[in-house]
């Protein structure tokens, strides 16, 4: 069964401290973003990575840090730079699929981080 | 600036058909329409998308006007499973960054 996973699907974070969200995709797709949600709002890119070990920033890097080092994975970490970080954390992956010309984003069921 | 203008809250009900629509007047010629949905608390769905032809899948329909500077998303029968933020989206750039705006919130009445 193909799809996009992430863990944990609630994360909590102390003061200070850097922290992991997860995300797997058995996809076979070459591309990967990391987005962030605010209550309320549209989601906003984080990262994004377009093959193996090679990533970019996106509109809201800064506090948080990134890694491809294989097909399937893209991990995001939270670091204590990032000063608000309690959001919902969503994974993404695009590929072409068959007869298509465009790549199609899919998204992950998300991680929501909370700090205490 | 938002490069996608949709009403913020729209009701539907149940049975009938709910038609959501996306103003992008400024849209590319090489940009292609998403619709994506999300239900709350989790990752958005894909729906649909297009370039310039209408379109049609087991989900929706997209129709897209002449001049591309509009789109309606198109269920044709409501279910209260579909109640969701739908998002009108534009694809832009070679990495396809996806630029989600605030959505509709469609509520479907039993």
């Amino acid at each position: 069964d193909g799809g996009i996973t992430q863990s944990p699907k609630y994360l909590f974070r102390k003061e200070g401290q850097n922290v992991t969200l997860s995300c797997e995709q058995n996809l076979n797709h070459d591309a990967m973003y990391w987005y962030r949600q605010d209550p309320g709002q549209g989601l906003r890119l984080i990262y994004y990575s377009q093959i193996v070990n090679d990533f970019q920033k996106g509109d809201i890097a800064e506090g948080y840090s990134v890694s491809r080092e294989k097909k399937e994975s893209f991990p995001l970490t939270v670091t204590s730079a990032q000063k608000n970080p309690t959001a919902f954390y969503l994974c993404a992956s695009s590929g072409l699929s068959e007869g298509e010309y465009q790549e199609t984003q899919y998204f992950g069921p998300g991680t929501r981080l909370l700090v205490l | 600036d938002a490069k996608t203008t949709q009403p913020p809250s729209m009701d539907c009900a149940e049975g009938r058909a709910a038609n959501l629509p996306c103003n992008h007047s400024t849209i590319s010629g090489n940009e292609y329409v998403y619709w994506y949905r999300q239900i709350h608390s989790q990752g958005p769905q894909y729906i649909i998308h297009g370039l310039k032809n209408n379109e049609t899948n087991e989900m929706a329909s997209l129709i897209i006007t002449e001049d591309r500077k509009s789109s309606t998303l198109i269920l044709p029968h409501a279910t209260l499973r579909d109640t969701a933020v739908y998002y009108c989206c534009l694809n832009s750039g070679g990495y396809q960054k996806v630029t989600f705006g605030t959505g509709t919130k469609l509520q479907v009445i039993p």
